[in-house]
């Protein structure tokens, strides 16, 4: 079935860092999501791409849609302590009903 | 203002029962969706309805069956409970076409099976 790899699985951040997480599919898809969930919540969509080559911004956040269709990245500058939770991206197959389908996060956690 | 909300937030049962979890949406939205999140925080699709009728439906056992009584609506109804049914689930909902589809999460709903 389709799979999704997203890495790293986790990352410590530093107040002020920027730092880059990227997802990569060994099929093509239109359309790549990236959404956040903080504990004790549901996934909130963070930035949606839906061109191959798209850079798009929300905040501090950046996520390009790969040129293949087959990987993306995200991007967070200037982190601040609310970044961290886990972030996922997401495929989405329209002519599967919207399915979405997610890679396995990227834990965002506080260097102590 | 909830936009997609479930109930219960937690639920605490015993292996062999059945139970149930509502989710509500009043966003305007046609299309609902069932999503199950494991220990490993790994997210899954289970099941989708549009206008009440069942349009994605993964390989999940015959013992959850979803039930859609209008378009606002998706329940989730689970029999049997066995301990690998304890995972958090989440209800979405989206438009599925003619405008975004973005999905809505709800807050999730933490079942643990003893």
């Amino acid at each position: 079935g389709q799979q999704l790899n997203q890495s790293p699985q986790s990352m410590f951040i530093q107040e002020g860092e920027d730092v880059s997480m990227n997802c990569t599919s060994s099929s093509i898809f239109n359309t790549w999501l990236w959404y956040k969930q903080e504990p004790g919540e549901g996934p909130v969509l963070l930035i949606a791409l839906y061109k191959a080559g798209e850079l798009t911004s929300n905040g501090r956040l950046t996520a390009q849609f790969g040129i293949t269709r087959k990987d993306s990245f995200l991007n967070i500058s200037a982190s601040i302590p609310s970044d961290v939770g886990i972030y996922f991206c997401a495929v989405m197959i329209k002519a599967a009903g919207n399915k979405l389908t997610f890679g396995g996060g990227t834990r965002v956690l506080v260097k102590p | 203002d909830t936009a997609v909300s479930q109930t219960p937030k937690y639920l605490v049962t015993q292996m062999g029962n059945d139970k149930s979890i509502k989710c509500e949406q009043n966003l305007g939205h046609d299309t609902m969706y069932w999503y199950k999140q494991d220990s490993k925080k790994f997210l899954k699709i289970m099941f989708s309805y549009n206008n009440k009728e069942l349009i994605i439906n993964e390989t999940v056992p015959n013992r959850f069956s979803p039930k859609s009584p209008d378009k606002a609506h998706l329940n989730l109804h689970i029999n049997s409970l066995e301990l690998g049914d304890s995972a958090v689930y989440f209800c979405a909902s989206s438009h599925l076409a003619g405008g975004p589809v973005t999905q809505y999460f709800g807050p999730g709903t933490r079942l643990l099976v003893l």
